[in-house]
Parts: C-alpha cells; sequence; structure tokens
C-alpha cells in the first residue's frame, strides 16, 4: 500500500509555544490530506481536510486560529498547534489517498504530543 | 445517532479461534468501506478496502458487505495474538471524508 510518513512521531513541548507536525506522501501524491486527533481509548476524530493550494477544511469545533493546517505541496501538509496547553496534549495522525473515486486513504504512524 | 455503530469490545479470543467483528451504518450514499487495524500508540493500518456488496478475502482476513442491511463485517481465521489490536470500520461516500466506528478492541489469548 502507499506510505505515509509523519514527523516528529513524539513531541514534548512547554506550554504556550507552538509545535509543527509534518505529513509526508511518500509514493503518491495527495492533493487532499486529513489531520485526526485521537484520545486514548477512543476513535478518530477528524479535525481538518487539508487541501493543496487553498484553505483547509475545518470540523466544527476545530479552532481554525489554533490548529493551522498548511498543505504546501502534493506530498507535504503541516499542522502548526499554536500556543499549546496541557489540553492539546494527543496523538495526532493525518491520513491520504493516492485520489480518485473510493478515496483510500493510508495513515501516518502518528505524532505523540505532549504538552507540561 | 452516529453514522457508523461498532461495538468498543473489548473482545476476547483463544488464539486459532475465528474472530468476528460487525459495523452497521446508517446512511445509504456510503459506497466504500474500510477495516484498518490499530496498534496501541501507531497509526491506523489498512487492511481492507470493499466497494460491492459481497466477499472480499486477503489471507486470513474476510471483509463483507452487505449494502441491503447497511452491515459490514471483518473475519479473522485461525487468531495469532498478533492480531492483538483494536479494529477500526470506517465507510465513505464518493468522495468525501471516512467516517469511522468506535473501534473494538481485540485480545487473542495463547
Amino acid at each position: 500500500g502507499a506510505v505515509v510518513s509523519q514527523h516528529p512521531s513524539w513531541v514534548i513541548c512547554k506550554s504556550g509555544t507552538s509545535v509543527k507536525i509534518e505529513c509526508r506522501s511518500l509514493d503518491f501524491q495527495a492533493t487532499t490530506m486529513f489531520w485526526y486527533r485521537q484520545f486514548p481509548k477512543q476513535s478518530l476524530m477528524l479535525m481538518a481536510t487539508s487541501n493543496e493550494g487553498s484553505k483547509a477544511t475545518y470540523e466544527q469545533g476545530v479552532e481554525k486560529d489554533k490548529f493551522l493546517i498548511n498543505h504546501a505541496s502534493l506530498t507535504l501538509s503541516t499542522l502548526t498547534v499554536t500556543s499549546a496547553h496541557p489540553e492539546d496534549s494527543s496523538f495526532y495522525i493525518c491520513s491520504a489517498g493516492p485520489g480518485g473515486q473510493g478515496n483510500e486513504q493510508f495513515f501516518g504512524p502518528g505524532t505523540r504530543l505532549t504538552v507540561l | 445517532q452516529k453514522e457508523v455503530e461498532q461495538d468498543p469490545g473489548p473482545l476476547s479470543v483463544p488464539e486459532g479461534a475465528i474472530v468476528s467483528l460487525n459495523c452497521t451504518y446508517s446512511n445509504s450514499a456510503f459506497q466504500y468501506f474500510m477495516w484498518y487495524r490499530q496498534y496501541s500508540r501507531k497509526g491506523p493500518e489498512l487492511l481492507m478496502y470493499t466497494y460491492s456488496s459481497g466477499n472480499k478475502e486477503d489471507g486470513r482476513f474476510t471483509a463483507q458487505v452487505d449494502k441491503s442491511s447497511k452491515y459490514i463485517s471483518l473475519f479473522i481465521r485461525d487468531s495469532q495474538p498478533s492480531d492483538s489490536a483494536t479494529y477500526l470500520c470506517a465507510t465513505t461516500d464518493s468522495w468525501g471524508k471516512l467516517q469511522f466506528g468506535a473501534g473494538t478492541q481485540v485480545v487473542v489469548t495463547p
């Protein structure tokens, strides 16, 4: 299957700082990528849809000014958690697909964010 | 009501048994169906991807889709301890975002 990478895999930061997470499609181009958040023992919660060359589409309840998404190229999307607070601590996962009807999605390995 | 319902388990089975997982969905516009496996602290891994009603087999895994009853299943034959994970069903319409079930935690005991 297609490969999606994320960096970093784990990050610890102080409250009030910003953290950038990268999501890359390694062997295909993705005009659309998705960002999810997952709390322990819960399913994935879609945060936003990242569209190459245009603004991201955020799900209801997700603060667009807090979670900045930039889809700079067909293989890279970034999620920046701005002014992070302890309640932002979570597992963040991206997904991408090679496109076409059906929207088959492959997930990255995830980034564990801990805000102290 | 959630668009995709899935029993969170946990489901415990002895090694070698068949694991049976299922989900129901409410939106008849959903056309594509997926099963993902997720180990703790890892991203979900795509196991099965199906479009039409019927069965799809891949090794020890069989996915079933019944669009008339809006019911999808995953069977794991000859289960191994390494199959212990959370299994997530997901579905989508032609171009849309995935709708996930809650995930079922499976424990295969040696």
